[in-house]
Parts: C-alpha cells; structure tokens; sequence
C-alpha cells in the first residue's frame, strides 16, 4: 500500500515570498490533516478535511496561510506572503473513514521542510 | 479542549520495559486516547489507542486507569530503534481536534 506522498521534500524562500506543498493522501482516505511542526515542538493541526470539505480550521493564521482539497483527494497547503516564523516542517496526514473510531489510524507523510530566509 | 501533561525526557536500557506515563485529567467520556511516535526526520507514526479497556498490539500495550485520567504506554523490551518522541493525544470520537502536545522524548541506552 503507498503512503501518504508529500512535495517538494524541501523549500527555501525568501521571507515575503509565496510557498505552496501538496499532499497525496493514501487511496479511499477520506480524513485529510495539515501539521506544522516546530522544531523542537510537537505537530500543530492547521487544517482538517473530510473529502473536500474542512472539519477544522480554528489554528489556521488565514490572513497568510490557506488550504483547499478539490474533488476530496489531493490537498495544497499555501503560504502568501511567507515569514521567518514559518520555518518548519509541514506535514500531511490521511485516515479512512470517520466514525469507526476503533479502527482509524492516522497515517502520516514525510514531511516538506520550510525554510524561510 | 482536554490537554494532556507527558514529561519531557526519559531513559531506558535496551531489553527492559518501558512505561510511558500521559495524564489528561479533563478528559471527556467519548474522547480517545492514542499513542504516536516520531523517530527522527520521520513524520509520525501510529502505536496505539483505546477508549476505556487496556489494548495490545504488536508494538505496545496501554493500561488506561480506570478514571481515564491517566494512561500508560507499555514497551514490553525496548530495543534502540524504540527510540523517539513518543505522543499522547485526546481526540473526539470522530478524531476531529487530533491535537499533538510536546511529547516525552525516549531514550534507550545500549
């Protein structure tokens, strides 16, 4: 079974610039999840679909960062305009199906890591 | 929404039990309790959750209490690839708010 795939691995920008990752959710995953991780720091939920529409977003900065899931499979997460606080980890995690707790697993990708100069 | 307190840092030999502590005192009666780690450069990795009973599986056993105000992480012979942050976290039942704390990051001595 493939993973979750993240792109690019790795990102350097300049501060004030736009930045934008993808996300490719395990096959049939219906529960989408955007992190930001830190380091140093546990992972932080920006954003949380199911399908295309957004469960969760109350930790998104949405005057800068915005984040969209057409046709309920691949994801992209944005940056515009960047700063150096932004630097981090930005991962992206998938799970089934909500509502069959006792079997969900999260299933997490590798990660993009973000650095803002 | 209900928090969960971990220590930062604990050590262990390789080949012995480990016991991960998590306390979450506000805990609602519908919210999970699950288990990640993360080793390092990797993004997450699931270990284990369960609602009220204690669990096993192949990588861990987690002994919940029977208040739910705390639970444990068992690793029955840790060896060094066991070593990582390991997180607890407290979901909804429809693991909305999958929020991640600090964590206790694990390390296992040869």
């Amino acid at each position: 079974e493939a993973g979750v795939a993240q792109s690019p691995r790795y990102k350097i920008i300049e501060k004030r610039q736009s930045v934008a990752f993808w996300c490719n959710p395990i096959s049939g995953h219906a529960t989408l999840y955007w992190y930001q991780q830190i380091l140093g720091q546990g992972p932080k939920l920006l954003i949380q679909f199911q399908n295309n529409g957004v469960v969760d977003d109350s930790q998104l900065p949405k005057d800068r960062f915005s984040a969209e899931r057409l046709k309920g499979v691949d994801s992209t997460l944005k940056i515009q305009p960047a700063k150096l606080e932004d630097s981090a980890v930005y991962l992206c995690a998938s799970s089934l199906v909500m509502g069959t707790p006792l079997s969900e697993k999260l299933f997490f990708g590798s990660g993009t890591q973000l650095s803002v100069l | 929404d209900a928090k969960t307190t971990q220590p930062n840092s604990m050590e262990s030999n390789e080949e012995e039990p480990v016991h991960l502590p998590c306390n979450h005192s506000t805990i609602s009666g519908t919210d999970y309790i699950h288990w990640y780690r993360q080793l390092p450069s990797q993004g997450p990795e699931y270990v284990i959750h369960g609602l009220t009973s204690n669990v096993n599986n192949r990588m861990a056993s987690l002994a919940i209490a029977e208040d739910r105000k705390s639970s444990t992480l068992i690793l029955h012979r840790a060896t060094l690839r066991d070593a990582a942050v390991y997180y607890c976290i407290l979901s909804g039942y429809n693991f909305n708010k999958f929020y991640f704390g600090s964590g206790t990051k694990l390390n296992v001595k040869p």
